[in-house]
C-alpha cells in the first residue's frame, strides 16, 4: 500500500524557517517524480514544487521561488521542502504528492495527509 | 489567479446529473495538454477522480466521466449521490508556467 506521510509542520514567526519531510513507503521511491502541492485556508490547490526521480529536474511555483528548495533522498525514501524567508501568505496545508510513473505530465496519483504550516507573530 | 477557472459552486438534487467546467486557454488546455480531475472530501486529502481527460481510477463510480474539448475540459456527475459533495479540481499542464502543473479553481458541490 502506497504511504505518504509528511513531517515538520508547525508555527513559525515572519521571516523564519521550516523543513517539511515526507516518507514515502510501499512503492519504489527512486523511480518517481514527487510533488509538493499547498492549501491556505479556505482555498483551492496550488502547487508549490516537483522534482525528478533522479533530482536532475527541479521546478518551482513563483511565489516560492528563492525561498523554497524541494530534495530528496532516495536512500531513505524521503522527500523534503526547505522553507526560508516564511511569509504570512505561506500560511496553508502542505501536501506530499506521487507523480504517476508515466513522466513528468502524470497526474498526482497519490497524495499524504497534509502538514500545517502556520506563519504568524 | 489560476490560469484554469471553474465555477465557484454547482448544486443538484440527488439522482440529477451535474457538470462542472474546467476553462484555459491555448498555452494549457488547448494547446493538447491531458486533463485530470480531484475530488476532495471534507477534511481530506484530494484524490485522483479522473485522469487523461476521460480514465477512471480503480474503484471511481462510473458515475463519473470526463471529456476535454478545445481549450476547456468537463466533469459530469450523473445519479448524484449525498457522498458526493466535495470540493472539485481540474488539473493541467501551462507551457508559459514553471514546472508546467496547474490546478483549476475549484468547484463545491452540493447536494440538496
Amino acid at each position: 500500500e502506497v504511504q505518504l506521510v509528511e513531517s515538520g509542520g508547525g508555527l513559525v514567526k515572519p521571516g523564519g524557517s521550516l523543513r517539511l519531510s515526507c516518507a514515502a513507503s510501499g512503492f519504489t521511491f527512486s523511480s518517481y517524480s514527487m510533488n509538493w502541492v499547498r492549501q491556505a485556508p479556505g482555498k483551492g490547490l496550488e502547487w508549490v514544487s516537483s522534482i525528478s526521480s533522479s533530482s536532475s529536474y527541479i521546478y518551482y511555483a513563483d511565489s516560492v521561488k528563492g525561498r523554497f528548495t524541494i530534495s530528496r533522498d532516495n536512500a531513505k525514501n524521503s522527500l523534503y521542502l526547505q522553507m526560508n524567508s516564511l511569509r504570512a501568505e505561506d500560511t496553508a496545508v502542505y501536501y506530499c504528492a506521487r507523480v504517476g510513473g508515466l513522466g513528468e505530465l502524470s497526474p498526482i496519483d497519490y497524495w499524504g495527509q497534509g502538514t500545517l504550516v502556520t506563519v504568524s507573530s | 489567479q489560476s490560469v484554469l477557472t471553474q465555477p465557484p459552486s454547482v448544486s443538484g438534487a440527488p439522482g440529477q446529473r451535474v457538470t462542472i467546467s474546467c476553462t484555459g486557454s491555448s498555452s494549457n488546455i488547448g494547446a493538447g495538454y491531458d486533463v485530470h480531475w480531484y475530488q476532495q472530501l471534507p477534511g481530506t486529502a484530494p484524490k485522483l477522480l479522473i485522469y487523461g481527460n476521460s480514465n477512471r481510477p480503480s474503484g471511481v463510480p462510473d458515475r463519473f466521466s470526463g471529456s476535454k474539448s478545445g481549450t476547456s475540459a468537463s466533469l459530469a456527475i450523473t445519479g448524484l449521490q449525498a457522498e458526493d459533495e466535495a470540493d472539485y479540481y481540474c488539473q493541467s499542464y501551462d507551457s508559459s508556467l514553471p514546472g508546467r502543473r496547474v490546478f483549476g479553481t475549484g468547484t463545491k458541490v452540493t447536494v440538496l
